[in-house]
């Protein structure tokens, strides 16, 4: 079945340094792919999206690239802030198997240091 | 405006009572789905409606979970016969429309069920 898989956490980084957390994915359809974050305190909200191979989703200074032939979404940021000190989730939904629900990761949280 | 609420923000319950978990989508929204997140886990999917039915129930774990949308709006999550390990937090999300799993799903705070 479908499945994500995205690094462990946590990841610790002083501010301003370069991130990536790795996601990769394994579908039987061509998948959306998405970063959630849930700050501390919060509910999920979508950070980012990508729909189609090759597709780039950006926000907040965020980006995550739609890799078909790597099974890959891996999420990027060239400097980060204490307030991105969150759990980062990525997720894709599948038309292949109805696209109506969303597969998670795990989860790799994120800790910024002044 | 309001965003996805759901009702209660905690629960305490002891193992073999029956639970209800409220959700309200946002005014509008046809697609609503409940997820399960267990501690250091992401959500897992449990059901979706799209209107008043439910268009896949494939992640219900058993036959002690429900959900009903009689209206088409607010959804209730029903758990019969608790146990220790349904402990988690219960996510609802809700979207605007069915467009081949690409439209955005917005989440509520959770309820957090805590069977003792």
């Amino acid at each position: 079945g479908d499945s994500v898989t995205q690094m462990e956490g946590p990841v610790t980084l002083s501010e301003e340094a370069f991130l990536t957390i790795n996601c990769t994915y394994t579908a039987t359809g061509y998948p959306s792919l998405f970063w959630y974050v849930q700050y501390p305190g919060e509910g999920l909200q979508l950070l980012l999206k990508a729909t189609k191979a090759d597709d780039k989703g950006s926000n907040k200074g965020f980006e995550a690239t739609y890799r078909k032939e790597t099974t890959s979404f891996h999420l990027e940021k060239g400097s980060v802030q204490v307030s991105d000190s969150a759990v980062y989730f990525c997720a894709l939904s599948d038309p292949g198997t109805g696209g109506f629900k969303t597969i998670f990761g795990a989860g790799t949280r994120l800790f910024v240091k002044a | 405006g309001a965003g996805v609420s759901q009702t209660p923000s905690n629960k305490v319950t002891e193992k073999g009572k029956y639970v209800e978990l409220r959700c309200d989508p946002i005014s509008g929204h046809t697609a609503l789905y409940w997820y399960r997140q267990s501690l250091g886990q992401g959500p897992e999917f449990l059901i979706y409606f799209q209107g008043t039915g439910a268009a896949d129930d494939s992640g219900l774990p058993n036959d002690r979970f429900f959900a009903v949308r009689p209206e088409g709006s607010v959804s209730t999550l029903k758990i019969q016969r608790t146990e220790r390990g349904d402990s988690a937090v219960y996510l609802c999300a809700s979207s605007s429309q069915v467009a081949g799993g690409q439209e955005t799903q917005y989440f509520g705070p959770g309820t957090r069920l805590l069977v003792l």
